[in-house]
């Protein structure tokens, strides 16, 4: 049962370019919305998260949107670097409890 | 890694022996998660723990066990080890509820299974 799908399944962005990357949920109940990076060879690091009673959150140059009708949501990197070069998961939970992983996404910002 | 360890960080092992993975905070916090990552299917949640002596299941618990006798260890027991269990091991843990949604994960076990 996937519950949760991630896509592209990689992605090459120039430096300076803007970085998509979007999640589909089928769960309904899922409450906490966050996106984690990993770079090789480490455990993933929470990136940013969001709650369904919002439609976007910022920081920096990372941005969640949230589609709660589409059971969508996206992350947006801005300004790319070559240091966001890294895998990235989004992961939705209900209450904080079990966290379902997406499959993926390797980003891959040229200099 | 915000105080988590995992012991030991490689291993190679036959099948059918047991193995234990053994995952240690410094933090104090009350949930820790046990995680096996595989290509193409991202972080798979094996089982969870709410507190000493409190687990529960996540979606890939076949053929694992685990026990939390302290809160500071978390041990994640493969009872007869098959080749499908080849994978990355990841311990995390949280706090929620204490001012902090995150979950922070350690450095992973890379387990072989021959």
């Amino acid at each position: 049962q996937q519950q949760v799908k991630q896509s592209p399944q990689s992605l090459i962005v120039q430096k300076g370019g803007i970085s998509i990357i979007n999640c589909a949920y089928e769960n309904t109940a899922f409450d906490y919305f966050p996106w984690y990076q990993q770079f090789p060879g480490k455990g993933p690091a929470l990136l940013i998260a969001i709650r369904p009673d919002v439609s976007e959150k910022k920081e920096g140059r990372f941005t969640i949107s949230f589609n709660k009708s589409a059971k969508q949501f996206s992350l947006h990197i801005m300004d790319s670097q070559p240091g966001d070069s890294a895998t990235y998961f989004c992961a939705p939970s209900i209450n904080f409890n079990k966290f379902y992983f997406g499959s993926g996404t390797k980003l891959n910002v040229k200099p | 890694d915000a105080g988590i360890t995992q012991s030991p960080r490689h291993k190679v092992t036959e099948t059918g022996t047991p193995v234990t993975l053994r995952c240690h905070q410094t933090e104090n916090h009350r949930y820790m998660y046990w995680y096996r990552q595989d290509p193409g299917h991202g972080l798979r949640l094996i089982h969870y723990s709410y507190g000493v002596k409190d687990t529960d299941k996540g979606e890939v618990s076949d053929g694992y066990s685990v026990s939390r006798s302290k809160t500071e260890d978390f041990l994640l027991t493969l009872e007869s080890a098959t080749s499908s269990q080849t994978s990355v091991y990841f311990c995390a843990i949280s706090d929620r509820g204490q001012g902090t949604e995150e979950q922070y994960f350690g450095p992973g076990t890379r387990l072989t299974v021959t």
